[in-house]
């Protein structure tokens, strides 16, 4: 069964605390992207690889970073320098620059 | 970046009523998508549509590029259709409108 995976679907972190969300597909898509979405509103990018082992900063990247070490993997860890991490997070992914496809997402809540 | 504008915000429809929902851009874009988010957040491909009409069931989309808009219509209103509506334009990355809440009543 084709698609994109998350997990964990919700997650709790203490303040201060790194926390890592995952993101797997197996569309063999090369392009892979991750999103936030706070209540009210529209999705932002954080971070996209179109390439194994390559990824861009996007319109939010601050407090956040990822690796892309397998083609149907792209993990997003949130830090401790996200001063408001509170949100659902979106993976996405595309062949090339085509049409997105989005995973379940993950909410998380700082404590 | 592309700015992109929907409207109305917030559309409330009698089941079985039609709607046409509008997005706006600033710049010329290589696609432009349509998304449903359901109530647990779910993010579902709806149309991939650079220009001209599409038609999926009682949904169909129509993106007139060189005016810079999409347009999405729902017939026949149910129940289901409730949730947000988001139009993304393509570049490298999506950017997204604020979303069009339409709330379907039986």
């Amino acid at each position: 069964d084709g698609g994109i995976t998350q997990s964990p679907k919700y997650l709790f972190r203490k303040e201060g605390q790194n926390v890592t969300l995952s993101c797997e597909q197996n569309l063999n898509h090369d392009a892979m992207y991750w999103y936030r979405q706070d209540p009210g509103q529209g999705l932002r990018l954080i971070y996209y690889s179109q390439i194994v082992n390559d990824f861009q900063k996007g319109d939010i990247a601050e407090g956040y970073s990822v690796s892309r070490e397998k083609k149907e993997s792209f993990p997003l860890t949130v830090t401790s320098a996200q001063k408001n991490p509170t949100a659902f997070y979106l993976c996405a992914s595309s062949m090339g620059g085509n049409e997105q496809f989005f995973g379940p997402g993950t909410r998380l809540t700082v404590l | 970046g592309i700015q992109v504008e929907q409207s109305p915000p917030d559309l409330i429809l009698q089941e079985g009523a039609n709607s046409t929902l509008r997005c706006n851009f600033s710049d010329s874009v290589n696609n432009l998508q349509w998304f449903h988010q359901n109530p647990w957040g779910q993010l579902i491909n709806l149309f991939y549509i650079p220009s001209g009409t599409k038609q999926n069931g009682r949904l169909s989309a129509t993106t007139v590029a060189t005016e810079r808009y999409s347009l999405l219509y729902i017939s026949s209103s149910q129940t289901t259709d409730s949730g947000v509506y988001f139009c993304a334009v393509v570049d490298y990355k999506l950017s997204f409108g604020a979303g069009t809440t339409v709330t379907v009543r039986a």
